[in-house]
């Protein structure tokens, strides 16, 4: 089955800009989607489809995805971004990276 | 506005049973794709079920012959039938529609999660 990797953990200073990470195989062939989770809150996406925002995601979220990489950005990080971040593709079924916290120092 | 609401959670002996809810407003559960994904104390997401619009319903290696998804369509209402559950089926389970194209698909809209217990 199909495996993504994400780094534990990613710390930003205030107001800086966050890259959180999301690795596969050829990943950059799949549509990526993110999501937080905020402390004891349930998920919320943020990016679906590798750059699509719903409505509600502020235009701070952004995101790439090539070759074997997936990337969020967070640009100007408020101390409200402190959560996990997840990435998720299909790999015939929902596939899940491990998760990210987000640290705002 | 899609709104979920899930209920039937708590601490149950390892071998028991237990059924949980997932009650929408703002949705029709029967034409969506609606899901159970679920999330281990201090772990990652697992996705666990869904069941689709047709009545057909597919699930993760970890829980397939012990779980089962069904719905209520007058009640508006999606159902998780879990039987002899272990301490590894104990976690947070999350409600979610799942939203699907011809090459992927990702959960659009999440429940607040009921929180199951397995412990003698």
């Amino acid at each position: 089955s199909y495996e993504l990797s994400q780094s534990l953990s990613v710390s930003v200073a205030l107001g800086q800009t966050a890259r959180i990470t999301c690795g596969g195989n050829n990943i950059g062939t799949k549509d990526v989607h993110w999501y937080v989770q905020r402390p004891g809150q349930a998920p919320v996406l943020v990016i679906y489809k590798n750059t699509n925002r719903p409505s509600g995601t502020p235009e701070r979220f952004s995101a790439s995805n090539s070759g074997n990489t997936a990337t969020l950005t967070i640009s100007r990080a408020q101390g409200g971004d402190e959560a996990d971040y997840y990435c998720q593709v299909w790999g015939n079924a929902p596939v899940f990276g491990g998760g990210t916290k987000l640290t705002v120092l | 506005e899609a709104q979920l609401v899930e209920s039937g959670g708590g601490l149950v002996q390892p071998g028991g049973s237990l059924r949980l809810s997932c009650a929408a407003s703002g949705i029709t559960v029967s034409s969506n794709y609606m899901t159970w994904v679920r999330q281990a104390p201090g772990k990652g997401l697992e996705w666990v079920s869904v069941l689709y619009g047709d009545g057909r319903s597919y699930y993760a290696n970890s829980v397939k012959g012990r779980f089962s998804t069904s719905r209520d369509n007058s009640k508006n209402t999606l159902y998780l039938q879990m039987n002899s559950l272990t301490a590894e089926d104990t976690a947070v389970y999350y409600c979610a529609r799942r939203v699907d194209t011809d090459s992927t698909c990702w959960f659009d809209s999440w429940g607040q999660g009921t929180l199951v217990s397995v412990s003698s």
